[in-house]
């Protein structure tokens, strides 16, 4: 059974400040890692999918990262402003996606 | 344009009652997915269909539960005798194409469903 583990469970940061999380998951069989932002009372948002290892990937401020060889994919966010407060998830799969049990970002103006 | 809709956002069911969650996909996605979030997890795979065909139901988690897509685009998760444990956030995703890695999956915002 896979498994997808996210750490931290939970991040509380000032505005302004620089933070990052991490997505771990089994080496064996990678196909592909997705991040996802989820807002609260809002849809998941695709972030990005990652595929090869090494691949770096940056969409404004959020940039990820992913080693598949050691399963690892780190999420940063540069500069945190209240409206990056959300759910971060990450998920392995081509189809059905395996998700981590997320990782709470709380940013106080 | 139009995204996934769910409906309804929320639901409050009395324990043994029947629910029936709708999903709107995106028109035209061929494929579609339905998740179950428990408090305090991430989404678990139920269902997915491609088309009408439901190809894998391997996280459907009890014969309670059953999914449906008749005619390949609205899509219902029926719940059959609720319990305390379906208490969960459903979500329901769909993308354009077969599974694949760049078939991006778009999600809807989900129903929470409460069972007292």
């Amino acid at each position: 059974i896979l498994n997808v583990e996210q750490s931290p469970q939970s991040l509380h940061v000032q505005e302004g400040d620089s933070t990052n999380f991490t997505c771990s998951f089994p080496s064996s069989n990678f196909y592909a890692l997705h991040w996802y932002r989820w807002e609260t009372a809002k849809s998941p948002e695709a972030l990005f999918v990652m595929t090869l290892n090494g691949d770096e990937k940056k969409k404004g401020r959020i940039s990820a990262t992913l080693n598949t060889k050691e399963g690892y994919s780190y999420l940063y966010i540069k500069g945190s402003q209240p409206e990056d407060s959300a759910t971060y998830l990450c998920a392995l799969g081509g189809g059905k996606l395996i998700f981590g049990q997320g990782t709470e970002l709380s940013v106080k103006p | 344009g139009a995204g996934v809709s769910q409906s309804p956002r929320y639901k409050v069911a009395k324990r043994g009652q029947d629910v029936a969650l709708r999903c709107d996909p995106i028109s035209g996605h061929v494929s579609l997915f339905w998740y179950q979030q428990a408090l305090g997890q991430g989404p678990e795979f139920l269902t997915y269909f491609q088309n009408e065909a439901q190809l894998d139901k391997s996280g459907l988690p009890s014969d309670r539960f059953f999914a449906e897509r008749p005619e390949g685009s609205v899509s219902t998760l029926k719940i059959q005798r609720t319990q305390q444990e379906d208490s969960a956030v459903y979500l329901c995703a769909s993308s354009h194409g077969w599974t694949g890695f760049d078939n991006e999956q778009f999600f809807g915002p989900g129903t929470r469903l409460t069972v007292l």
